[in-house]
């Protein structure tokens, strides 16, 4: 059975710090894996889409790795501003069209 | 181009009633998927229609809860007798068709409906 975790599961930082959260997973026959965003009271944001045979995609600030055989995903936040405050998940899809979502690590970024 | 609409926002009901949630995918997106997130837990699968047809509805429970996506019009979610233990928010999500089918298209989320029981 699938398992997704997210560590830490929150996290502090002052403005401008640069971040890695850190995404596993325990079976390694996965097709994607997809990083989100959640705001309080609001529906999931896509921020990046890593294909299995892909090692790392990124979109601006964000720089998210695969690393299929370990079971791990990073999801990097350069220069961290106040309004990248939010829940950030990550969700595999195995073989199937359904995602396996991990808990989330809850990000504050204070100014 | 709209994202994917789902309302009611909110949703208050008492036991025993029933509950519809109504999810419009992105334009051009012919696969839907429906999860629920408790409180205090993660988000999980329950149901995945492409139009007129259920693909996959390993995630959802077995009794009172019925899902659709007609030829014409939104998704449906349906929950019949609702019990406190139903209420959660639910979320809504589409993609598209690429070379493989789905599964190497990204889904995008609605905002979701919060389902409260009385």
């Amino acid at each position: 059975k699938q398992e997704v975790t997210q560590i830490p599961a929150a996290l502090s930082v002052p403005e401008g710090e640069n971040l890695v959260l850190n995404c596993s997973f325990t079976d390694s026959a996965i097709y994607n894996l997809q990083w989100f965003r959640q705001d309080p009271g609001k529906g999931l944001t896509s921020l990046l889409l890593i294909q299995s045979s892909q090692r790392e995609q990124t979109s601006g600030r964000l720089n998210a790795s695969l690393d299929k055989s370990s079971g791990r995903s990073t999801l990097y936040i350069a220069a961290s501003q106040p309004g990248d405050s939010a829940t950030y998940l990550c969700a595999v899809r195995p073989n199937t069209d359904k995602l396996i979502f991990g808990t989330g690590t809850r990000l504050q970024v204070f100014p | 181009n709209a994202g994917v609409m789902q309302n009611p926002r909110h949703l208050v009901r008492r036991r025993g009633q029933e509950a519809r949630l109504r999810c419009s995918p992105m334009k051009g997106h012919s696969h839907v998927y429906w999860y629920r997130q408790l409180p205090e837990e993660g988000l999980k699968f329950m149901v995945y229609l492409q139009k007129e047809n259920i693909i996959d509805e390993s995630g959802m429970p077995k009794e009172r809860f019925s899902a659709e996506f007609p030829k014409e019009g939104p998704s449906i979610l349906r929950i019949q007798q609702v019990v406190r233990g139903d209420s959660a928010a639910y979320f809504c999500a589409s993609s598209q068709s690429g070379t493989g089918g789905a599964r190497n298209q990204p889904q995008h989320f609605g905002d979701g409906t919060r389902l409260s029981i009385l």
